[in-house]
């Protein structure tokens, strides 16, 4: 299984853009970056998901480098909320389930 | 509905105990996995389940057994657990989506601990 790697925390000033680096060099040609987010005691959320263009949805922004081998998660504006471990994973395209392998995360860490 | 709903919430059992955890969701999704999460790590898939049929297996001790009665319900089955299986539950379920992408809906999970 493809891996990913991401720094294990970061801080962010509330109000301001939190921008999440993830690598993943040895992705698959037919593999989607998902990132989901894991708010303390509950279940992972899922956040935005990616092939190969940038992606925006009302929670946030996917960067996807032009080889793939890397991407970013954009929070435009991140609130206390918004602290959580958010996941970096990759999974096939296609198919009627979706084996997701979690990495270690990054803490993101909203200071108001 | 996009909820995918646990029960129970918590549970305190003992080595020599069986019980069972439940999941359901009513999304109309037709893969359903569990997934199990220790303190301050990853969650770790477990079993996948499609329709209806077990699909995947992570090499899961046999004290897990996994079932998956109709559609909308799946239970994992412990039985004989050691202290070291204490950890967060999380059910989840998923539907393939019109551009291949595939959303997981995650439980709020069922915190076990093993006496």
């Amino acid at each position: 299984d493809a891996k990913t790697t991401q720094p294990p925390s970061m801080d962010c000033a509330e109000g301001r853009a939190a921008n999440l680096p993830c690598n993943h060099s040895t992705i698959s040609g037919n593999e989607y970056v998902y990132w989901y987010r894991q708010i303390h005691s509950q279940g992972p959320q899922y956040i935005i998901h990616g092939l190969k263009n940038n992606e925006t949805n009302e929670m946030a922004s996917l960067i996807i480098t032009e080889d793939r081998k890397s991407s970013t998660l954009i929070l435009p504006h991140a609130t206390l909320r918004d602290t959580a471990v958010y996941y970096c994973t990759l999974s096939p395209y296609g198919g009627a389930t979706n084996k997701l392998i979690f990495g270690t995360g990054t803490l993101l860490a909203v200071q108001p | 509905d996009t909820e995918v709903t646990q029960t129970p919430k918590h549970l305190v059992m003992g080595m020599t105990n069986k019980k069972s955890l439940k999941c359901e969701q009513h999304m109309g999704h037709r893969a359903m996995y569990w997934y199990k999460q220790k303190a301050k790590k990853p969650p770790e898939l477990m079993f996948v389940y499609s329709y209806e049929k077990l699909s995947i297996n992570e090499s899961v001790p046999s004290r897990f057994s996994p079932e998956c009665p109709n559609s909308s319900l799946l239970n994992l089955h412990l039985h004989a657990l050691q202290p070291e299986d204490s950890a967060l539950y999380l059910c989840a379920s998923s539907q393939e989506g019109r551009d291949g992408y595939n959303e997981q809906f995650f439980g709020p999970g069922t915190r076990l601990t093993v006496l």
